[in-house]
């Protein structure tokens, strides 16, 4: 089971760029990274998904070095409404039950005006 | 569409006493799960189901049961609620075995 480690909090003015990492060191060869966002008493939310190298949609990008062992979690131009606990998973796609959720304490980010 | 529901959004129990929570999704997923996640904490996996019939163990079962009759409806039950119980429980759903998983609003519960 491939653990991860995120920084606990982060602050960031708004407008700028925010770059979250989550190390996996004992990421395995079907692993794929996740990233979920939540708010206060909501639940998670999907982010990004990728495997290896960069991954992009209309809300992050996500940068995974050729070892795998972490990854980036890149918000640009952040706004106040991007306030919120962002989650590092790490799991197998193709493997059948929980190895893949485990959630871990995330990272807080806070967006300052 | 609803999603994923979850009732209720909030409730008290007193130690000892029993209650199920209710988790119902219309996307036809096969896969759910249920989660605990105390204060300042992340989510942790209680029980999941890979489809009708079927459930299984996550990281803390005990204290808890499930049953999975129905595609749709995935009911969480507490026997005798305990303090330690105390939590906002989530219901999330997804299509396949790693795909993204859709969250329900989530049950605040308090046992005094």
């Amino acid at each position: 089971l491939a653990k991860t480690t995120q920084p606990i909090s982060m602050d960031s003015y708004e407008g700028q760029e925010v770059n979250i990492t989550c190390s996996h060191n004992n990421i395995a060869t079907n692993d794929y990274i996740t990233w979920y966002q939540q708010f206060p008493s909501q639940g998670p939310r999907f982010i990004i998904q990728g495997y290896k190298t960069k991954v992009t949609n209309e809300v992050a990008s996500l940068f995974i070095p050729a070892d795998r062992k972490s990854s980036t979690l890149s918000l640009p131009r952040v706004s106040l409404s991007d306030t919120a606990v962002y989650y590092c998973l790490v799991g197998d796609i193709g493997q059948t039950g929980a190895n893949n959720l485990f959630f871990g304490t995330g990272t807080r980010l806070t967006v300052i005006p | 569409n609803a999603g994923v529901t979850q009732t209720p959004k909030f409730r008290i129990l007193k130690i000892g006493q029993s209650m199920t929570l209710q988790c119902t999704q219309d996307m036809n997923h096969n896969y759910m799960y249920w989660y605990r996640q105390d204060p300042g904490m992340g989510l942790k996996l209680i029980y999941y189901s890979v489809g009708a019939g079927i459930t299984d163990k996550g990281e803390v079962p005990n204290g808890y049961n499930v049953s999975r009759s129905t595609t749709e409806d995935f009911p969480l039950r507490l026997e005798l609620a305990a303090p330690s119980q105390t939590s906002v429980y989530f219901c999330a759903t997804t299509p396949g075995q790693a795909d993204t998983q859709y969250f329900g609003p989530g049950t605040r519960l308090t046992v005094l």
